[in-house]
């Protein structure tokens, strides 16, 4: 089946280390994003990636990294400078640019971060 | 003043009952526009999109733009528990535009 695969589901890291969320999808489309999801705050986009090798800063991205080195696979880590990471993270991706449907984002199911 | 504004709610309703969501935008440039819904601890998924005015009727569910107003909103008819989610609306200027998301509204629906 198409989709959008996150893993891992749930993930715990100590302070002060790296942690890698992947994110995987089928679905041949050019554009992939990182986004945050905190209680009462909507999502806010931390990176996001029209084409391989190319991606831009979204409005949150400090403290994370990315990389676009396969069109399906758009991983990111989060880093020891991020000083709030537990939070839910999804990845999404849409068929970019596309005229019939505007920009419409399909997302994965999402990892839980939690720092101990 | 934030781009998208929704009521976070919650709202909770009776089985059955006509739903009403709603989505405010400050952005006139705005013109496609989407509903996603949110189970608890799952990703959204997309549930309507419409571009520009006007209605969209998809089943059960109802899209409507009124860029007049800057106003949006999704209608449930015969809401039923399996409705019980957070709702988000989302808009972009154009099709190679960042989509802004709204906070979501969380709704129940008691059976």
């Amino acid at each position: 089946d198409g989709g959008i695969t996150q893993s891992p589901k749930y993930l715990f890291r100590k302070e002060g280390q790296n942690v890698t969320l992947s994110c995987e999808q089928n679905l041949n489309h050019d554009a992939m994003y990182w986004y945050r999801q905190d209680p009462g705050q909507g999502l806010r986009l931390i990176y996001y990636s029209q084409i391989v090798n190319d991606f831009q800063k979204g409005d949150i991205a400090e403290g994370y990294s990315v990389s676009r080195e396969k069109k399906e696979s758009f991983p990111l880590t989060v880093t020891s400078a991020q000083k709030n990471p537990t939070a839910f993270y999804l990845c999404a991706s849409s068929k970019y640019p596309d005229p019939f449907s505007g920009n419409t984002i399909y997302f994965g199911e999402g990892s839980w971060l939690t720092v101990v | 003043q934030k781009e998208v504004e929704q009521d976070p709610g919650p709202l909770s309703v009776p089985e059955g009952a006509i739903v009403s969501l709603n989505c405010t935008y400050s952005n006139s440039a705005f013109q496609y526009f989407m509903w996603y819904r949110q189970y608890s601890r799952k990703g959204p998924e997309l549930l309507m999109y419409t571009y520009s005015s006007g209605n969209k009727e998809d089943g059960r569910f109802t899209a409507q733009v009124d860029k007049s107003s800057k106003y949006i909103s999704l209608f449930i008819r015969d809401s039923q528990p399996s409705d019980s989610a957070t709702y988000l609306c989302a808009m972009s200027v154009n099709s190679y535009d960042k989509v802004i998301f709204g906070p979501g509204t969380s709704l129940s629906v008691i059976p």
